[in-house]
């Protein structure tokens, strides 16, 4: 079993559509998660944080559920500027911390 | 405000050649960390260093493949007797502290092809 696992999509959606983004993980000891962005050929860069209290930042909201080892990501009113792979990450302690990222689910948003 | 800054951005080799990648993290962060990207799939950590330190290696092909922080400059990824299976992005990201609960930063990537 992967560390970390996402949908694999795509996702393809119009323009307003509310999608959500699911990731597992594998390993209890983790400690801190976040959703990335990742475009075309650019570099991974942090879209937010996520908490156990759950986390909103403009149409995007974050959840945790550390029972089921679950982390969530919802895009309210879908842009087409969000159309973009969408990486989970999780932190975790094996000797020292390592950051794990997910294959990522990429998503489409058309007009 | 620097971010990562890596280098060179593209980078042709033929097989067998040697490749260095160079990453400067962002002001004020000790820990580096080293992903590659093959096309079409997703981040695989390959390496995390501290200044003169390896912390944790257990994502480097055990073969050809070298990291380094030294004291004094750049981080260094080295591959060497390159083949074509190596091209791939190769993205640098640094943190101020162990990553139990900061975020990371990456670097714009390293692209590297091998002819």
């Amino acid at each position: 079993r992967k560390e970390v696992e996402q949908d694999p999509g795509p996702f393809n959606v119009p323009e307003g559509a509310t999608v959500a983004f699911n990731c597992t993980y594998s390993n209890s000891a983790s400690q801190s998660f976040f959703w990335y962005r990742q475009d075309c050929r650019k570099e991974p860069k942090l879209l937010m944080s996520v908490y156990s209290s759950g986390n909103e930042d403009g149409r995007f909201t974050a959840q945790l559920n550390r029972a089921s080892q679950y982390i969530s990501l919802l895009i309210r009113d879908s842009k087409l500027s969000d159309s973009a792979t969408y990486l989970c990450v999780v932190n975790f302690l094996t000797g020292g911390f390592k950051t794990i990222f997910g294959a990522g689910t990429r998503l489409f948003v058309k007009a | 405000n620097a971010g990562v800054m890596q280098n060179p951005r593209h980078l042709v080799r033929r097989r067998g050649q040697e490749a260095r990648l160079r990453c400067s993290p962002m002001k004020g962060h000790s820990h580096v960390y080293w992903y590659r990207q093959l096309p079409e799939e997703g981040l695989k950590f390959m390496v995390y260093l501290q200044k003169e330190n390896i912390i944790d290696e257990s994502g480097m092909p055990k073969e050809r493949f070298s990291a380094e922080f030294p004291k004094e400059g750049p981080s260094i990824l080295r591959i060497q007797q390159v083949v074509r299976g190596d091209s791939a992005a190769y993205f640098c990201a640094s943190s101020n502290t162990e990553t139990g609960g900061n975020t990371i930063y990456f670097g714009e990537g390293s692209w590297l092809t091998v002819v």
